[in-house]
């Protein structure tokens, strides 16, 4: 799985867009770029996914550039409860065979904070 | 409800004892992970199944050993190799590549204290 690069800190005020960006210039046709966050003591909580089009749910949207070496999690209305460890991983999106089939590795992540 | 559970939450060992973090799912995924994670770091991959009854190594298999004997689990031994077992540890599980959305689900973590 290609690696990913994210800031290790951000700060965002309440009620702000949060963007959060990741660069993952080595990615393959064949993987998608997945966010997930964690709350401090917990199991991380998936956010969003993408391949190359732009994604949007009800939790964040996903801006992927056209040549896919980098992408941006935005949150819209940030909150208090927003503040988390954010992390970009690229995993493949179907079977290329070999051993890194189906392994989902994590970078050190973002750490976000959300402040009044 | 489906999900993924750990248990225990908190568990607590004696130095030189091997220990079994247990993980259950029950969302018919056939890929299972584990993950340590240390305070203030990322989480760093153990082990990982991709179908019963074959595993492959992670970054840190070292002082670990994992079974897969059924799809619903995915059992972890810390063993007394391990030389910094305190830590942080997560499952989770997933749909394969190429099968639908491969979301990963998380459990809420075993913190495992070894004294």
């Amino acid at each position: 799985d290609a690696k990913t690069t994210q800031p290790p800190s951000m700060d965002c005020a309440e009620g702000r867009a949060a963007n959060l960006p990741c660069n993952h210039s080595t990615i393959s046709g064949n993987e998608y770029v997945y966010w997930y966050r964690q709350i401090h003591s917990q199991g991380p909580q998936y956010i969003i996914h993408g391949l190359k089009n732009n994604e949007t749910n009800e939790m964040a949207s996903l801006i992927i550039t056209e040549d896919r070496k980098s992408s941006t999690l935005i949150l819209p209305h940030a909150t208090l409860r927003d503040t988390a460890v954010y992390y970009c991983i690229v995993r493949v999106a179907w079977g290329a065979g070999g051993t890194s089939y189906g392994k989902l590795t994590f970078g050190q992540g973002t750490i976000l904070t959300v402040h009044p | 409800d489906g999900g993924i559970t750990q248990s225990p939450k908190y568990l607590f060992r004696k130095e030189g004892q091997n220990v079994t973090l247990s993980c259950e799912q029950n969302l018919n995924h056939d890929a299972m992970y584990w993950y340590r994670q240390d305070p203030g770091q990322g989480l760093r991959l153990i082990y990982y199944s991709q179908i019963v009854n074959d595993f492959q190594k992670g970054d840190i298999a070292e002082g670990y050993s994992v079974s897969r004997e059924k799809k619903e689990s995915f059992p972890l031994t810390v063993t007394s190799a391990q030389k910094n077992p305190t830590a942080f540890y997560l499952c989770a599980s997933s749909t394969p590549p190429g099968q639908g959305n491969t979301e990963a689900f998380f459990g809420q973590g075993t913190r495992l204290t070894v004294v």
